[in-house]
């Protein structure tokens, strides 16, 4: 059964500081990893969809690495803004079923 | 496009009740899934369908839970009777089945049993 964690739970920063988020899931045969971003009380909004072949994947200010073979996904922010408060969750679709799981989440605020 | 539509957004209701989440996926989504958030347990899925067909209810917490997807446009989830333990968000999402396409989520249902 795969399961997904991340760490910090929650994150506070000053405005303009570059910071990494962590997430790591204990089977490695998977399909892609997603990063989500939850704002309070909304669904979730895609980021980042690194497929399993993939090393990285950029957007912006924002890059995703994958490391497969060690379990292990990081979501870098650049200059972070105070609009970046969110939580960001990362997702791991396993194998070629559609069935994702989810991390708990990191809670990060972005102080002014 | 309007995005994954969620009805009722908020919903309280007293134990015994039974309850009713409805969702509308996008246009041209065939693959359908609900989810249960709760702070505790974070996202959960519940279950989900391709082709308005469920593939995967192994999530669904227990018998009075049940789900279904009359059409491609529509799908329910119900909880008959409901109880406090039952109280969390309640997302619906849609996808393009078989892609590597991310899904996209609704806002939520948010479900008070008291």
């Amino acid at each position: 059964k795969q399961e997904v964690t991340q760490i910090p739970a929650a994150l506070s920063v000053p405005e303009g500081e570059n910071l990494v988020l962590n997430c790591s899931f204990t089977d490695s045969a998977i399909y892609n990893l997603q990063w989500f971003r939850q704002d309070p009380g909304k669904g979730l909004t895609s980021l980042l969809l690194i497929q399993s072949s993939q090393r990285e994947q950029t957007s912006g200010r924002l890059n995703a690495s994958l490391d497969k073979s060690s379990g292990r996904s990081t979501l870098y922010i650049a200059a972070s803004q105070p609009g970046d408060s969110a939580t960001y969750l990362c997702a791991v679709r396993t194998g070629g079923y559609q069935k994702v799981t989810f991390g708990i989440g990191t809670k990060l605020q972005v102080i002014p | 496009d309007a995005g994954v539509i969620q009805s009722p957004r908020h919903e309280v209701t007293e134990m015994g009740q039974e309850v009713t989440l409805r969702c509308k996926p996008i246009s041209g989504h065939n693959s359908l899934f609900w989810y249960r958030q709760t702070m505790m347990r974070g996202l959960e899925l519940l279950i989900y369908f391709n082709n308005n067909v469920p593939i995967d209810d192994s999530g669904m917490p227990e018998d009075r839970f049940s789900a279904k997807m009359p059409n491609a446009s529509f799908s329910t989830l119900k909880i008959q009777p409901s109880e406090p333990r039952d109280s969390a968000v309640y997302f619906c999402a849609s996808k393009i089945a078989g892609g590597q396409e991310t899904q996209y989520f609704g806002p939520g249902t948010r479900l008070l049993v008291l």
